[in-house]
């Protein structure tokens, strides 16, 4: 089993649809949780970090942590054909130095 | 704004050949990472260095080698080139709470 499970997609969303983006994860060490965006050809661009359980929102994204279910999400809201790549979850133990990546979803937002 | 540069964007080597990658860093960075990106297999690491000359490997180091002589530089050595090594690599380094990565070395080894 990996540590971190994430649904590859690809997933095929409207314009100004809500998108919701999942992991889980097996170790309960993980304290930090990070969301990257990745566009095609491009190296992975961190779009939202938080540390432990809760809700963070930046703009149209929300990140939401349930340390209790081992589960964390990223919500966009009114979503835009710019939001059109792979996103891929992140964690990492506190102290530690390693970042254990999810595989990444493919997002599709069409006109 | 931070910048990891990649000396390449794009390699084909052949195999058995030694295969350097480079990375440059200009944010004064202690933490630094090299990462194979496969389809379905998402970022795994194979080494990362938290100080000048020091090194650790990650979860894939086999086949590979890496060194730091200065704090800005890493890099990542292949020492025979095999075509399981085909890839996309990213370099990252990294504060205390974001990793920032380079564009990207797709390596094709024939």
């Amino acid at each position: 089993q990996k540590e971190v499970e994430q649904d590859p997609g690809p997933l095929s969303v409207p314009e100004g649809a809500i998108v919701s983006l999942n992991c889980t994860y097996s170790n309960s060490a993980f304290q930090y949780f990070m969301w990257y965006r990745q566009y095609s050809r491009k190296g992975p661009e961190l779009l939202m970090y938080t540390y432990s359980s809760g809700n963070k929102e930046d703009g149209r994204f929300t990140a939401q942590v349930d340390k209790s279910s081992k589960y964390i999400s990223l919500f966009i809201r009114d979503s835009q054909p710019s939001d059109s790549a792979t996103y891929l979850c992140a964690m990492r133990a506190g102290g530690g130095n390693k970042l254990t990546f999810g595989t990444g979803t493919q997002l599709k937002v069409e006109l | 704004d931070v910048k990891v540069t990649q000396s390449s964007r794009y390699l084909v080597k052949r195999t058995g050949e030694k295969v350097f990658l480079e990375c440059v860093q200009d944010m004064d960075h202690e933490n630094m990472f090299w990462y194979r990106q496969d389809p379905g297999l998402g970022l795994r690491l194979i080494y990362f260095s938290y100080d000048v000359k020091m090194k650790e490997k990650g979860d894939i180091p086999e086949g590979y080698s890496v060194s730091r002589e200065k704090k800005e530089r890493f890099s990542l050595i292949l020492e025979s080139a095999s075509t399981n090594q085909t890839s996309m690599y990213l370099c990252a380094s990294r504060t205390v709470t974001e990793a920032f990565f380079g564009q990207g070395t797709r390596l094709t080894v024939v």
